[in-house]
């Protein structure tokens, strides 16, 4: 069964701090794997996508598939980063979200 | 513009009191898909579809139907609403189900209060 794991439902950092948010995933065959982000209020946006391999917003993700994890990262938060993130493998039809972090960069 | 709309916005509504969630894209995109977000749980697939007449449960399906007649639009039907289904309802759409092709726009949402 598809499985995804966001450990913590909130993370707590101060503004200038680096930022980790925390995926793993339990996945058969090869996902691609997707971080999307919902600010305050508004709809779901993707924020990146691990084939891209892009930064967005200074955010960056590595996919691990030995720890089949893919951590999200930056390493200066700004307060404009506090928002809910989720992690998602994509790679069938049927789609399985994380429970989500809530992120909260203190000023 | 491109986008993904959902119709009505907020709902309060009675248990018992058959109701529908529209949902349009204006994208041609192939994937479609409702998803219901609770606190704690995260976002939940109900159901998705891969292309007109096509359709398949998510992971949370009871309680609720769909159609694809045409490929912009993918309703969420409740037949007899009960309050367990008091949510935050998004419909998104995607080109397509893998691959590069698998990002998801979503709709603004639909809040569901069902007294």
């Amino acid at each position: 069964a598809q499985r995804v794991t966001q450990p913590e439902k909130l993370l707590s950092v101060f503004k200038g701090a680096p930022v980790e948010l925390k995926c793993n995933y339990s996945y058969s065959g090869s996902p691609e794997l997707f971080w999307y982000v919902q600010y305050s209020r508004q709809r779901l946006q993707l924020l990146l996508r691990h084939i891209s391999r892009e930064s967005i917003k200074g955010f960056t993700a590595d996919l691990n598939k030995g720890e089949t994890s893919f951590h999200l990262k930056k390493p200066f938060a700004q307060e404009e980063d506090s928002a809910m993130y989720y992690c998602a493998p994509f790679g069938c039809q049927k789609v399985t979200f994380g429970t989500g972090t809530k992120l909260q960069v203190i000023p | 513009e491109a986008q993904v709309t959902q119709n009505p916005r907020y709902l309060i509504t009675v248990t018992g009191k058959k109701l529908t969630v529209t949902c349009s894209q204006n994208m041609n995109h192939e994937y479609m898909s409702w998803y219901r977000q609770d606190p704690g749980l995260g976002l939940r697939q109900i159901y998705y579809s891969m292309n007109v007449e096509v359709t398949d449960k998510g992971d949370v399906p009871e309680g609720y139907k769909v159609s694809r007649k045409e490929k912009r639009n993918f309703p969420l039907i409740l037949e007899s609403p009960s309050p367990n289904q008091t949510s935050l309802y998004f419909c998104a759409s995607s080109p397509q189900a893998s691959g590069s092709g698998g990002e998801q726009f979503f709709g603004p949402g639909t809040r569901l209060t069902v007294l």
